[in-house]
């Protein structure tokens, strides 16, 4: 069965700890994203990564961190700088548009079920 | 100006109505585009991509209009399971995905 795990579904931390968010998946795909979705607004992103070893910092990167050691796998840290942690955690991934020049297009993204995180 | 805009609703539906989403957008070099579904407390799931001439999936109909910069969905008789949020998606660059903040929809019976 192919898709996109994410664990735990629900995660409670006390203020100024770090906390580790998994994302794991067996389709194949180069890319792969964290968003962050706060109640009644639109996914923001975090961080993306085009290929292991690499990644780039999305709209709202302050206060997290990322890794890319292996295709399969995408882990987000939510460190003690993020000031409002408390959100709803999303990763995706995606084929990679191999044309790197003139080209805007983007495949269709696939998502996991999500990481409530909570912190107090 | 956002990105991406959409109208948040609710829309209300008796089952059976037809109704229509709209979404415009700023990058008007953008190439790609989707609507996805989301339920209550889930993640997004991809509901159809939109192409240029206009595609159906079932009762579901997408429209591109690259002059207005507006995409738009149609769902034909609405059914109760129909109720979610439906997110407007276009490409924001290499590989990169704008979120629409979503229109919520309720059918009710």
């Amino acid at each position: 069965d192919g898709g996109i795990t994410q664990s735990p579904k629900y995660l409670f931390r006390k203020e100024g700890q770090n906390v580790t968010l998994s994302c794991e998946q067996n389709l194949n795909h180069d890319a792969m994203y964290w968003y962050r979705q706060d109640p009644g607004q639109g996914l923001r992103l975090i961080y993306y990564s085009q290929i292991v070893n690499d990644f780039q910092k999305g709209d709202i990167a302050e206060g997290y961190s990322v890794s890319r050691e292996k295709k399969e796998s995408f882990p987000l840290t939510v460190t003690s700088a993020q000031k409002n942690p408390t959100a709803f955690y999303l990763c995706a991934s995606s084929m990679r548009n191999l044309v790197t020049s003139g080209t805007t297009s983007s495949y269709e993204q696939y998502f996991g079920p999500g990481t409530r995180l909570t912190v107090t | 100006r956002k990105e991406v805009e959409q109208d948040p609703g609710p829309f209300n539906v008796p089952e059976g109505a037809t109704v229509a989403f709209n979404c415009t957008y700023s990058n008007s070099a953008s190439q790609s585009f989707f609507w996805y579904r989301q339920d209550c407390r889930k993640e997004p799931k991809l509901l159809m991509s939109v192409y240029s001439s206009g595609n159906e999936d079932g009762r579901f109909t997408a429209q591109l209009n690259r002059a207005s910069q507006y995409i738009s969905l149609l769902i034909r008789d609405s059914k109760l399971s129909d109720s979610a949020t439906y997110l407007c998606v276009v490409n924001g660059g290499y590989n990169k995905l704008i979120f629409g903040a979503g229109t919520r929809l309720a059918v009710h019976p």
